[in-house]
């Protein structure tokens, strides 16, 4: 069974970072592009990110939104994928999805709140 | 940035009805690779997001074949022939042909 399961998330000062994880299990994860998509309170998707695999040579992009301010890596042999988000605002509060958008693959959610 | 519209934004279905929910992208897409990446999303109340349908009218694994997708270019259709109790959520359009992906602003479906 394919797994994505999101940690880290919490409560955080303006202008302060936090550093997100994602654990993949039940599929070939070097394999894999990871994304991260974030919901804001009782609003819809937005795509923030991707780190692409080792083929690419681990390409990151990111949503303008974000670009600067967030960092996307990945560690294969540990299955993990992190979010190093910094210079918090308080409109990243949101709850942070792993995924694998093209695969269909969606993890469970972290919620991360910016409020002093 | 592809923006996607949807319509209706609010669903009111009978259980046992059909419904029908439409996403329409600012441009084509029609990916230079033949394949249109045109995906729907289910999320139930309190849950992550779930794909239901990929390049337009694929069904993935365990999606009851009740839902379907149509469409093609920059118009597209999610239909369930009978509503269950257990549809109701948001419904999401996504595109993938473009950078960034982007997502269709939700379908909200409840039980009349």
């Amino acid at each position: 069974e394919v797994q994505l399961v999101e940690s880290g998330g919490g409560l955080v000062q303006p202008g302060g970072s936090l550093r997100l994880s994602c654990a993949g299990t039940g599929f070939s994860f070097s394999d894999h592009y990871i994304d991260w998509v974030r919901q804001a309170p009782g609003g819809g998707l937005e795509w923030v990110g991707r780190v692409k695999h080792r083929p690419t040579n681990y390409v990151t992009e990111y949503a303008a939104s974000v670009r600067g301010r967030f960092t996307i890596s990945r560690d294969d042999s540990k299955y993990s994928a992190y979010l190093q988000m910094y210079n918090l605002k308080t409109d990243d509060t949101a709850v942070y999805y792993c995924a694998d958008i093209g695969a269909g693959y969606w993890g469970q959610g972290t919620a991360v709140t910016v409020s002093s | 940035d592809v923006v996607l519209t949807q319509s209706p934004l609010s669903l009111p279905v009978t259980l046992g009805q059909p419904a029908s929910i439409s996403c329409s992208s600012s441009q084509s897409l029609l990916h230079s690779d033949g394949n249109t990446h045109l995906s729907w999303l289910q999320q139930r109340p309190g849950q992550s997001p779930r794909r239901l349908i990929y390049r337009i009218s694929n069904r993935d694994s365990g999606v009851p074949d009740r839902f379907s997708g149509s469409g093609s270019g920059s118009d597209f259709t999610l239909q369930i022939t009978r509503v269950e109790a257990e549809d109701v959520g948001v419904y999401y359009c996504m595109q993938g042909t473009h950078w960034p992906p982007t997502f269709g602003p939700g379908t909200k479906l409840e039980i009349k």
